[in-house]
């Protein structure tokens, strides 16, 4: 099973702050044969089920506002917040899709400070 | 909309079956797959099984020999059934729709707890 590990597990983070959540694959999740990254990440608020907010790793999903943005190929991948706003705390988490089991990391929890 | 809703007991005894149940509308079953995931309380997410789109299945390794995902089309219809449930089975179950492997739209989830 590819593992995905996060980092930090937790963050807190002031409103306005930029934050960066890291998320590293046991193995590469590009496939050579469309140059696409198979990493997808999800945000998770109390009580929630998880919103899609990224997938191939940089493209954001319809109404995710801008200051969301994915990055990372290979094996390292990062989730960015800008101008974080407290309507964003929340729990983090990356998903591989490149081979089943499809696998999702441990999560990251934004606090406030 | 597309829209997915999670039902089925609350409660199930240890060693005893679980039959969750995953209505979808504003989508085929016919041409969407769709996956269970689930989250025990405090913890992280795990991936079960999916139904594809042409019926197929594919299982979590770790809990296929327990597994049986089916679906009815003409009711939008998934099913999840597994087997010799034990504590650690307790989790909110999720069903989501898969687009080229990720999830899009989630169920809300159901709580599931083992116990006796």
């Amino acid at each position: 099973d590819i593992v995905m590990t996060q980092s930090p597990s937790s963050l807190a983070v002031s409103a306005g702050e930029t934050v960066t959540i890291n998320c590293k694959s046991s193995q590469s999740l590009l496939y050579s044969g469309n140059q696409k990254n198979y990493l997808a990440w999800y945000q998770q608020k109390p009580g929630q089920s998880p919103k899609l907010l990224i997938y191939w790793a940089s493209t954001r999903q319809s109404g995710v506002p801008d200051r969301f943005i994915g990055s990372g190929s290979g094996t390292d991948f990062t989730l960015t917040i800008s101008s974080v706003q407290a309507e964003d705390l929340a729990i983090y988490y990356c998903q591989q899709y490149y081979d089943t089991p499809y696998t999702f990391g441990a999560g990251t929890k934004l606090e406030l400070k | 909309q597309v829209q997915l809703k999670e039902s089925g007991p609350g409660l199930v005894q240890p060693s005893q079956t679980l039959s969750l149940t995953c209505t979808v509308s504003g989508l085929s079953l016919t041409s969407n797959s769709v996956s269970w995931i689930r989250q025990p309380p405090g913890k992280g997410l795990e991936w079960m099984g999916v139904i594809w789109s042409n019926g197929g299945t594919d299982y979590n390794s770790a809990i296929k020999s327990r597994l049986s995902i089916s679906r009815d089309t003409s009711k939008s219809q998934v099913f999840l059934k597994m087997n010799s449930l034990q504590t650690e089975d307790t989790a909110m179950y999720f069903c989501a729709r898969n687009i080229a492997f990720f999830f899009d739209y989630w169920g809300q989830g159901v709580m599931v707890t083992v116990s006796s």
